[in-house]
Formats: structure tokens, sequence, C-alpha cells
């Protein structure tokens, strides 16, 4: 199983709503992260998990909460967003952060706040 | 941190032509430089990465050049090919950091 699973594929939410991402990887992966794409704009690193614990918080505005229940899971929970925060959002993982090797990409959730 | 700048924005292309894209990197400590390919609604897919004890890098028609002095590196495509029509995005990462991407190259290959 080389895949990274997102789900759900689409979200729309209201500015009030509490939601969550998930993301989803079977292949022993150690390092996973979360990336926000606007349209025609490159992925945008949110946050890095290493060995289940975070590593790298980019400034991230806390609507935004990481959690990574366990080594093959990673969530992102959302609450309060703005209609800004609209864009897709990407999930990947690699082998060992620490260690330069491919990151897979997950399919990603596009992210509608109304 | 560490900042990749990318160009050209845009690059189009007849069929059978070849094309290149530059990326220049800052952070001297990085180590990894992938390329990714993202069509429309698609996620970003790995065609070829090179490492910084490698110069060069080969796969079908497809290679990349890195120069760590002048911290830059390159996307060589050749004989392209319609379907060779996405986003290309370059990036680097230095050990126990993630990938910085670029902004973007939209490559056009027209038949």
């Amino acid at each position: 199983d080389t895949e990274v699973t997102q789900t759900p594929k689409h979200l729309v939410m209201g500015m009030t709503n509490k939601k969550s991402l998930k993301c989803e990887q079977h292949m022993g992966h150690r390092a996973m992260y979360w990336y926000k794409q606007k349209a025609k704009k490159p992925p945008e690193l949110m946050f890095v998990y290493s060995y289940e614990k975070l590593s790298i918080n980019e400034s991230v505005p806390s609507r935004f909460s990481p959690e990574c229940p366990n080594s093959s899971l990673l969530n992102l929970h959302l609450h309060a967003l703005q209609p800004e925060d609209s864009a897709l959002y990407l999930c990947a993982s690699s082998p060992d952060g620490t260690m330069n090797t491919e990151a897979f990409f997950g399919q990603g959730t596009r992210l509608t706040v109304v | 941190g560490e900042n990749v700048e990318q160009h050209p924005s845009t690059l189009s292309v007849q069929e059978g032509d070849s094309a290149v894209i530059k990326c220049t990197y800052s952070d001297s400590a990085s180590n990894y430089f992938p390329w990714y390919k993202q069509e429309l609604g698609k996620r970003p897919q790995l065609i070829i990465d090179i490492r910084s004890n490698v110069g060069e890098k080969k796969d079908q028609r497809i290679a990349v050049t890195l120069n760590k002095t002048a911290k830059h590196f390159s996307l060589h495509i050749t004989e392209t090919q319609p379907e060779d029509s996405a986003v290309y995005f370059c990036a680097a990462k230095e050990a126990g950091t993630a990938l910085i991407f670029g902004k973007g190259t939209t490559l056009s290959v027209s038949s």
C-alpha cells in the first residue's frame, strides 16, 4: 500500500462549525505533514509530525489544531475558520523526517468556508 | 528558513521541444531537491529528485542538475509531449525539516 488517504475529499463548512480532516497511511512512515494550497500557488507548509510528536508549526493560527493519534493517522481539527481559509489541504508522509526521501502526498481535501 | 525561487512562472513549448525550469535556494544546509508535477485537481506527484552528493540525475526524458556552489538546480524535459502539460514545482529540504516549494511553473506543450 503506497497510498496516503485523505477524507473527506470535499468539505463545506460555516464559520461557526467544527470539523476535522483525516489522513491515513500504512507505509510505516514516521513523518507526516499538513500543507495548505491555494489556487495557482505552491503547497505551503503548516505542520510537521515526526515520530508522532509535533516538530514544526509554521506559525499557523490556533483555529487549526493538528493531532497525531498514532503513527498511521494525522488529523487536522478546524474551528471558527474564515473564508480565506478555503483551500486544498494536503497531507503527506515520508519514511523518516530526518532523512531525505520522497514525500508521498494524499489527494487532498478541498475545503470551502462559507 | 529556506526560500526557493523558481523561473519561469509559465513556459510554452511545441511538442518535441525541450523545456528547462530553474530553481535557486537560500539555505546551504538543504540537501534534498525533488521536482513534483501537479495536474489540475490532482495531488503533487514526484517525477525526479536529487541529493546534494550528486550533480546530475536522468530518468528517460527527464533530467535534473544541481550546482551546490551556486545553490541552483534545474529540471530538463526533452522531447516534450502534450501530456507533459502541468504545473511543475521544485522543492528543497534540509534533514529534519520539510519540503519548501518554489512558486511553480505552468508548462504548456502544444501539438
